[in-house]
């Protein structure tokens, strides 16, 4: 059985930073793409980043570029995001999310459970 | 970047009845690249349909999608007490990958 544990999620303030992981078990996660999805408080979703299956190349949503920076260590079976300069707009349950292929595909086809992030003074 | 739009944005049913919810992108994508996902409350999204009209796995038949190019649906033949939730599409066609504004269905 797939999966997906977030953690690292609380409270900082504006200017702040804070990195996120997300421990991956119940398949060949060295293999697979990996995502990041956030969601604002009584919002919709949105995709953060996606990142392949070595890491060689990431992706990000304009909001977060320059800010966030995904990585994964597949020895750890582990997503991180690293999320720097975080404004009050940032403030969100943040999902890791798997994807069906190797290469960021976008097909999000497992979920974890969130870590909320809360950016406020 | 596409643009998806959904309508309704609630829908008011009973159990039992036909559920469709639409989802139109800014600009057609020729791969079909297209998903649903349905969000209960305090939960995380889950995939139900894949490639515009594929169901994911362990998906009851009575969800169906159906679209192309840029207009997408999603049907649900009769609703049970669990499918009252939110629906999203998604586009996968290219980076970023965005998400429609979600349609809440509710029990009447």
């Amino acid at each position: 059985e797939v999966q997906l544990l977030e953690s690292g999620g609380g409270l900082v303030q504006p200017g702040g930073s804070l990195r996120l992981s997300c421990a991956a078990s119940g398949f060949t996660f060295s293999s697979s793409a990996m995502n990041w999805v956030r969601q604002a408080p009584g919002k919709g979703l949105e995709w953060v980043s996606g990142i392949h299956y070595s890491g060689g190349t990431t992706y990000y949503a304009d909001s977060v570029k320059g800010r966030f920076t995904i990585s994964r260590d597949n020895s750890k079976n582990t997503l991180y995001l690293q999320m720097n300069s975080l404004r009050a707009e940032d403030t969100a349950i943040y999902y890791c999310a798997k994807d069906s292929r190797a290469y960021t595909y976008g097909l999000l086809d497992h979920w974890g459970h969130g870590t909320l992030v809360t950016v406020s003074s | 970047e596409i643009v998806l739009t959904q309508s309704p944005g609630t829908l008011s049913l009973s159990p039992g009845e036909r559920a469709t919810f639409s989802c139109r992108a800014s600009q057609s994508f020729s791969s079909g690249s297209l998903a649903w996902y349905q969000q209960k409350p305090g939960q995380a999204p889950r995939l139900l349909i894949y490639g515009a009209s594929s169901r994911a796995t362990g998906i009851p038949d009575r969800f169906s999608g159906s679209g192309s190019g840029t207009d997408f649906t999603l049907t649900i033949s009769r609703l049970e007490p669990e499918d009252f939730a939110v629906y999203y599409c998604q586009h996968y066609d290219t980076s970023p990958f965005t998400f429609g504004p979600g349609t809440k269905v509710d029990i009447k």
